[in-house]
């Protein structure tokens, strides 16, 4: 059983455009997470989520936009898209809010390349 | 700020050999993590260790953690070829509650 599920997982498109990547756990968590990680593996928390609530909102593009429908799902659209979103996403759930205190299960990954 | 580093970026070894990775950080913290991660995949948890904890293990891996000297290791013993994968440290920061990841050590087992 997949945990925390991530679609799709790659993601080829232009600049200019507007995509979408989904994510959903079936863990039970209440607080979920979008990170970015560059060419370099360098791994950076974009947003997270608890119960459909942001909380976590760091220094991140207004064309950059999560959705949290239920807390089960959280999902990312990106406007305008740009050369420098090139780059591997990945979609994460913990138990509690509280980054540090409990594991991140982590998707597999959206690689977004954009052209 | 990129609060964990570890060293070696990048470590070969070969089967049956122990690997040894270390992380640096600046600022106090309430716990560290340890996680792997395969290519093309997403991150795995390892270990938690609390910074309160001197010492953890989990099957062939021991963490350590010296917070007088803000580091930890993470010792692979007998390594196999399945162990081949990034290995990163996460810290969270007492301020923000933000988990930052440092870039990794790139473990390469060779059978």
């Amino acid at each position: 059983d997949t945990a925390v599920s991530q679609t799709p997982k790659y993601l080829v498109t232009q600049m200019g455009n507007d995509k979408s990547i989904k994510c959903e756990q079936n863990l039970g968590h209440d607080t979920m997470y979008w990170y970015k990680q560059d060419s370099k593996k360098f791994l950076k928390i974009m947003f997270s989520y608890n119960n459909k609530e942001l909380i976590i909102n760091e220094t991140v593009p207004n064309r950059f936009s999560p959705k949290s429908p239920d807390k089960a799902h959280l999902n990312l659209h990106i406007n305008s898209l740009e050369l420098g979103d090139s780059a591997v996403y990945f979609c994460a759930s913990s138990q509690v809010p509280i980054q540090g205190q409990s594991p991140l299960h982590f998707g597999n990954g959206t690689r977004l390349t954009v052209t | 700020s990129q609060q964990g580093e570890e060293d070696p970026q990048a470590l070969s070894i070969q089967e049956g050999e122990n690997a040894t990775m270390n992380c640096s950080y600046k600022t106090s913290i309430n716990n560290l993590q340890w996680y792997r991660q395969n290519s093309g995949r997403g991150l795995v948890h390892l270990i938690l260790i609390r910074s309160n904890e001197r010492e953890k293990h989990s099957g062939r891996l021991r963490v350590t953690l010296d917070t007088s000297k803000k580091s930890s290791s993470l010792l692979i013993t007998a390594s196999r070829a399945a162990d081949t994968a990034s290995y990163f440290c996460a810290t969270d920061e007492n301020q923000g509650g933000k988990l930052i990841f440092g870039q990794g050590t790139e473990l390469s087992v060779k059978p």
